[in-house]
Formats: C-alpha cells, structure tokens, sequence
C-alpha cells in the first residue's frame, strides 16, 4: 500500500523558535498534499492544502505567515511553524492524494516549552 | 459550521457485537465518503470507502450504508474485537476538477470489551 512518512514524529523546541515538519510520500508521486492539526481527543482540522510548484491554499483562519508550506516536489512537502508559542503545540499530520485516495502519515507531535 | 455530523461521540461493544456509527451531511458536492481508523498517537488510516452512487459497500467486517436521499452514511462494525477499539472518523470530499479536501467528522471512540 501507499506510504506517507512524517518526519520528526515527535519535537520539543522553544517558544519563538522555528520547527519544520517533512511529509515524504514514499512509493508514489502526490501532486497534492493535505496538511491537518489535530488536538487530544478532537477532530482533524484542515490547515492547508498543498500543491507541487505552486503556493498553498489556506483554510480561513489559520496564519499563513505563521504555518509555511512548501511543497517542492512530487513526493515532499514541509510545514515550518514560525515563532512558535506554546497554543502551537498539537499533532500535525500531512495527508497525501495517491490515485483517488488520501494517505496519511503517522503524525508529528509539537510541543512549544 | 460542521459539514459532516459524527454520532456517537464514543461507543462501547462487547466483543462478538456490532458496531454502528452515523454521519448525516449537507453539502450535496460531496462526492466521496471514506472512513478512518485512528489509534492513539498514530495518523489515520483508511478503512473503506463508498461513492454516492452506491447503497452499500462490504469489505471484510466493515459495511457502509449509504442514503443520498436522508445525505446520510453508516459505518457497521460487525463481529467487533478488542483490536478494533480505536477513534473513527466518517469524512466527505468535494468534487471538481482537482482532488478535494476531505472533511471529517468529529470522531467516535470505540472501547469493544472482550
């Protein structure tokens, strides 16, 4: 099956530092990229979607100059948290469009001390 | 604004027992329906998935009922084991011309005691 990787799965890093966040897909080409948030016990929240060669789309709400999305090529897309603060810290996880599903990675705890 | 309604928001099985769990939606340009398994600490991974044009999809254990007339779809769990006890998300894409967002619901806990 389709594998996605995230990669750090877990960060500790301080507040108003800057952390990125990988999302590899392994074994298939995803022009599209979906990056959600999701808080203990809680729903997954859409944060942007991500498209090869383009800028990303942001849902209303969220910061783009705060959650930078990269997406440079067919298999990897980044988010960089910026001046991150300690409301930052949740598990982000990238999902990837292969074929006529999406695939999701294992997630990447962010905790901001 | 919730476009896709999850409910339980936790159910408890006895082994051997069924499991059901209901979304109702209201955007009609959602075109694909897919459920998610979650264990804690882990990324979602897919389980089955059902398209509008179809009543019911069966793969293994897992059905989904599908009524596009009542814009609403039920995952059956049947046979429930302990190893299935995970969050389950129902989500809803849109359609157009490039691959749609999912939405999800708001997830349902399942505990199935042995």
């Amino acid at each position: 099956g389709a594998v996605v990787s995230q990669h750090p799965s877990r960060v500790i890093c301080k507040s108003g530092t800057s952390v990125k966040i990988e999302c590899r897909s392994l074994d298939f080409q995803a022009t599209t990229m979906f990056w959600y948030r999701q808080f203990p016990k809680q729903s997954l929240m859409l944060m942007a979607t991500s498209n090869e060669g383009s800028k990303a789309t942001y849902e209303q709400g969220v910061e783009k100059d705060k959650f930078l999305i990269n997406h440079a090529s067919l298999t990897l897309s980044t988010l960089t948290v910026t001046s991150a603060h300690p409301e930052d810290s949740s598990f982000y996880i990238c999902g990837a469009v292969g074929g006529n599903t999406i695939y999701f990675g294992e997630g990447s705890w962010l905790t901001v001390v | 604004q919730q476009q896709v309604k999850q409910s339980p928001q936790s159910l408890i099985v006895q082994k051997g027992g069924i499991s059901i769990i209901n979304c109702a939606y209201e955007n009609t340009a959602f075109d694909y329906f897919p459920w998610y398994q979650q264990f804690p600490g882990k990324g979602p991974a897919l389980l089955i998935a059902i398209r509008p044009d179809v009543s019911e999809k069966k793969e293994g254990r897992f059905t989904i009922s599908f009524n596009k007339s009542a814009k609403q779809f039920s995952l059956h769990i049947m046979d429930s084991q302990p190893g299935d006890s995970a969050t389950y998300f129902c989500a809803a894409r849109e359609g157009g011309t490039s691959y749609g967002k999912l939405t999800f619901g708001q997830g349902t806990i399942l505990t199935v005691h042995p």
